[in-house]
């Protein structure tokens, strides 16, 4: 499967919001709602932050949204803070046998 | 408190073996999928393989087929990867995930493995 598609890059200023896409086809993010979110300091593993679209696990703060429209999916941070700089990825489930695919990740600064 | 914690990564010639171990605590072993997942250096992530909660079914991605096989032990408590034929491009970071609600909601600290002569 071809990777999930996301901008390299987002930015903005704390206390802004920045809304980061990923495009897949209609045979993964736009047929499941399956869509997952995860955030990445650098040297460290990645954390889930957002599953099913749009629900979060316990323990992450209600500034992180997740949402999707036919084969794109969204991430929004709200009220940016420094510890949000970090790389984001989606990912999506694409069937029954359960492969996943990630996105391309996108590196957020706050300026 | 839930924790994932991977051995086994290192140093292997082109064409080597590795056989990567996560060891879960914190929660029922046996109720969940597990994955493993990749990333190159300077990279994006990559699912690798995924194995049901009894070890009856697996998946594999494009590039592990044939090479890699995933397993587990119930009774250990423990995940495996088995890695042949290594080539350079399976240099990575490989973490060892839960599965819950279509999602690797739980992840441990990674095991590096490196290709080279």
């Amino acid at each position: 499967q071809s990777a999930l598609t996301q901008p390299p890059s987002a930015s903005g200023s704390p206390g802004q919001s920045v809304t980061i896409s990923c495009t897949g086809t209609s045979s993964d993010v736009g047929g499941y709602d399956f869509v997952s979110w995860y955030q990445q300091h650098p040297g460290k593993a990645p954390k889930l932050m957002i599953y099913e679209v749009s629900k979060r696990p316990s323990g992450v703060p209600d500034r992180f949204s997740g949402s999707k429209s036919g084969n794109t999916a969204s991430l929004t941070v709200s009220g940016l803070q420094a510890e949000d700089e970090a790389d984001y990825y989606c990912s999506s489930s694409v069937g029954t046998n359960l492969p996943f695919v990630f996105g391309t990740g996108t590196k957020v600064t706050v300026l | 408190e839930v924790q994932l914690v991977e051995s086994g990564g290192g140093l292997v010639q082109p064409g080597g073996s590795l056989r990567l171990s996560c060891a879960a605590s914190g929660f029922i072993f046996d109720t969940y999928w597990m994955n493993w997942v990749r990333q190159a250096p300077g990279k994006g992530l990559v699912w690798v393989s995924t194995i049901n909660s009894d070890g009856s079914s697996t998946g594999y991605a494009d590039s592990a087929k044939g090479r890699f096989t995933i397993s587990r032990d119930n009774a250990k408590n423990t995940l495996y990867l088995q890695m042949n034929s290594l080539r350079a491009e399976d240099t990575a970071m490989y973490y060892c995930t839960r599965h819950r609600a279509y999602s690797h909601d739980q992840w441990g600290q990674g095991a590096l493995v490196t290709v080279s002569s």
